[in-house]
């Protein structure tokens, strides 16, 4: 069965703080992996899409990166208004696509 | 403006009535599918569809049904809801089955009593 596990549930950082935010993933055949941030009361909106090992995507403060088990969402220098949950999806061999439970990060000045 | 809309946003209703909460997208995109997200389990889809009359089953499908007779248009039908759905409901769609980059709606929060 496709599994996705992200870590930490939760993560407090300082503004200028940076760090970074693991997807590990189990699936037959990846066809994708995404990165969505979620606002609270809002839908996800789409960061990133990787599709192999290797490849890695930035913007502004977010670089994602994919390996064959797991994708790290590096945030540098953290502000407050980067304070969202933080999701990741994989989408294997069919079509449906996969989330994990997500990071919830806080940023505070 | 591209977006996807979704309605009502905000629902309560009893077991057993049936329901339907519609979605619209306006950007021609070809696959569309639904979600519930509820504390703790996440994010999870419940159908999708990759074109005019073809639709799949998600992770839990139980309880649910979809139609897709327009491409603009994927309605989320419970024809006899009870209280394990309440939960907040999301459509999304995006241009391909490969092309990720989904469009959420801003989400129906569904109660039923």
């Amino acid at each position: 069965e496709d599994q996705v596990t992200q870590s930490p549930e939760a993560l407090r950082l300082q503004e200028g703080e940076s760090s970074s935010l693991n997807c590990s993933y189990t699936v037959s055949g990846l066809r994708g992996l995404f990165w969505y941030r979620q606002d609270p009361g809002k839908g996800p909106e789409f960061l990133f899409t990787l599709y192999s090992a290797g490849e890695e995507k930035e913007k502004e403060r977010l670089k994602a990166t994919l390996t064959k088990k797991e994708s790290f969402l590096h945030i540098t220098a953290p502000k407050p208004e980067d304070s969202a949950t933080y999701l990741c999806a994989v989408q294997a061999s069919g079509y449906a696509l996969n989330f994990g439970k997500g990071t919830s990060l806080l940023v505070t000045p | 403006e591209a977006q996807v809309t979704q309605n009502p946003r905000y629902l309560i209703t009893v077991t057993g009535k049936k329901l339907t909460v519609t979605c619209s997208q306006n950007m021609n995109h070809e696959y569309m599918s639904w979600y519930r997200q509820d504390p703790g389990l996440g994010l999870r889809q419940i159908y999708y569809s990759m074109n005019v009359e073809v639709t799949d089953k998600g992770d839990v499908p139980e309880g649910y049904k979809v139609s897709r007779k327009e491409k603009r248009n994927f309605p989320l039908i419970l024809e006899s809801p009870s209280p394990n759905q309440t939960s907040l409901y999301f459509c999304a769609s995006s241009r391909g089955l490969t092309d990720n980059e989904q469009f959420f709606g801003p989400g129906t929060r569904l109660t039923v009593l």
